[in-house]
């Protein structure tokens, strides 16, 4: 079946460095990819919708100049955490939809600023 | 705007126990509903959904029933095991979301020997 691969599964940066995750559909394109945050025992929280070809769209209280996301093919979506700081620490998922039927989720980016 | 609830947790059960997670939902359209499993350390993984009223999801001995007229989504297995140890999310999405899911806070579940 369809699959969405993400990358890196896991990531310790440091404090005010710039950690970008890739998100990518193996065999069939995504016009659009959206990307949650979950922090710990918590629920997913959508930050974005990233659309191949234009701007992303950012959920309420997500700072676009923080969390850059790029679309720039039809088969890669990237978020950026520019100066990240301890705060950002999170899981990152990304999914493409599938309609009705659901999304196809990446595996998630553990995200650890020190 | 679509909101899912969902039961708080933990829940504590031992092996080959009754489960029921409960999850309601708000929505303005016609939305499809799921459940998703979180295993420890996991991303997500789809669990079941149905796409219209009536509809039963179902799969490893869960199932859940779209109640529109209650507006619900309850996930149920008849006998739980250890391995079924994981956080549930019950879940929506429609047209008016782009078909961005909407989950609820997850429910964790511990199943003992």
């Amino acid at each position: 079946g369809a699959v969405v691969s993400q990358h890196p599964s896991w990531v310790i940066c440091k404090s005010g460095t710039s950690v970008k995750i890739e998100c990518r559909s193996l065999d069939f394109q995504a016009t659009t990819m959206f990307w949650y945050r979950q922090f710990p025992k918590q629920s997913l929280m959508l930050m974005a919708t990233s659309n191949e070809g234009s701007k992303a769209t950012y959920e309420q209280g997500v700072e676009k100049d923080k969390f850059l996301i790029n679309h720039a093919s039809l088969t890669l979506s990237t978020l950026t955490v520019t100066s990240a700081h301890p705060e950002d620490s999170s899981f990152y998922i990304c999914s493409a939809p599938r309609g009705w039927e659901g999304a196809f989720f990446g595996q998630g980016t553990r995200l650890t600023v020190v | 705007g679509d909101s899912v609830t969902q039961m708080e947790g933990p829940v504590t059960l031992s092996e080959e126990a009754f489960l029921t997670i409960n999850c309601t939902y708000t929505a303005t359209g016609y939305p499809s509903l799921f459940w998703y499993v979180q295993y420890p350390g996991e991303g997500l993984q789809l669990l079941l959904k149905a796409t219209k009223a009536d509809d039963k999801g179902s799969n490893k001995g869960f199932e859940a029933t779209y109640r529109k007229e209650t507006t619900s989504f309850h996930l149920e297995k008849g006998s739980v095991q250890v391995s079924d140890s994981a956080v549930y999310f019950c879940a929506l999405s429609d047209r008016d979301s782009g078909y961005a899911l909407n989950f609820g806070k997850g429910t964790s579940l511990l199943v003992t020997p």
